[in-house]
C-alpha cells in the first residue's frame, strides 16, 4: 500500500530565505506526483504536477524534482515570502488508478 | 479563470440524516474526485468517476456512500445515513482527462455531524 511522507512537519524561515520541502513515497511506480499548497480552512492549489518519466517542474519561484526510483521528491522554493506560508501538500497517483494519496503536508510559516 | 465551485460551504447535520454535497466541476473537464480531510489528518481520496460511473473508489466509499452526476454540470456525494466520523472537510475535484492531468480542487464543505 502506497503510504506518502513529508518532513518535516513545520518549518519557520525568515523572509527571503530559499528553503527545501520534502516527500518521499514507498511505492516507486507512480503514474505522478503533484504538489499543492493548502491556506487554513481553505481548498487546495495545484502548484507543479511531474510526470513519472520526468526529473523536474519550474514555476516562477517554485522547482520541484522526482526521483522515482528512490521515491522522493523535493518542492524547492526559491527567495520565500510571508505569502507563502501555507501548508505544502506532496501526491502521487498510481499506475493503476486515478486516486492522489497524500501526504501529510508540511507547514510553512515566512517571518517578515 | 475556471474553477471547481461546491456548495454548501459548511452543512451541519444530525447522526443518522443524509446530507448532499454539491459540487460544480469545471466545464470541459470529464473526471471527477471527492476526497475528504478529517480535521488533523491527511487528505483521503473517496472515488473517482468518469462516463456516468465509478471509476475507482476507496475503502472509505461503503454502501453509506453514493455519487451522481444528475445533470451536465452538477457531481454531487450522498452521505446515506450519517455517522460523528463523517465529519470532515469534503472536496471535490475535476482533471481534462484521467491519469496524467492535474487534479483540479473546489474549496471544499466542511460537515458536521451532531
Amino acid at each position: 500500500k502506497q503510504e506518502v511522507t513529508q518532513i518535516p512537519a513545520a518549518l519557520s524561515v525568515p523572509e527571503g530565505e530559499n528553503l527545501v520541502l520534502n516527500c518521499s513515497f514507498t511505492d516507486s511506480a507512480i503514474y505522478n506526483l503533484q504538489w499543492f499548497r493548502q491556506d487554513p480552512g481553505k481548498g487546495l492549489t495545484s502548484l507543479l504536477l511531474i510526470q513519472s518519466s520526468q526529473r523536474e517542474q519550474t514555476s516562477g519561484r517554485l522547482n520541484a524534482s522526482l526521483d522515482k526510483s528512490s521515491g522522493r521528491s523535493t518542492l524547492y522554493i526559491a527567495a520565500s515570502q510571508p505569502g507563502d506560508s501555507a501548508t505544502y501538500l506532496c501526491a502521487v497517483t498510481g499506475q493503476a488508478g486515478t486516486a492522489l494519496i497524500f501526504g501529510k503536508g508540511t507547514t510553512l510559516s515566512v517571518s517578515s | 479563470e475556471p474553477e471547481v465551485t461546491q456548495t454548501p460551504s459548511h452543512q451541519v447535520t444530525q447522526m443518522g440524516q443524509e446530507v448532499i454535497l454539491r459540487c460544480v466541476p469545471i466545464s470541459n473537464h470529464l473526471y471527477f474526485y471527492w476526497y475528504r480531510q478529517i480535521l488533523g489528518q491527511k487528505v483521503e481520496f473517496l472515488v473517482s468517476f468518469y462516463n456516468n460511473e465509478i471509476s475507482e473508489k476507496s475503502e472509505i466509499f461503503d454502501d453509506q456512500f453514493s455519487v451522481e452526476r444528475p445533470d451536465g454540470s452538477n457531481f454531487t456525494l450522498k452521505i446515506r445515513s450519517t455517522k460523528l466520523e463523517d465529519s470532515a472537510m469534503y472536496f471535490c475535484a475535476s482533471s481534462e482527462r484521467g491519469l496524467a492531468e492535474t487534479q483540479y480542487f473546489g474549496p471544499g464543505t466542511r460537515l458536521l455531524v451532531l
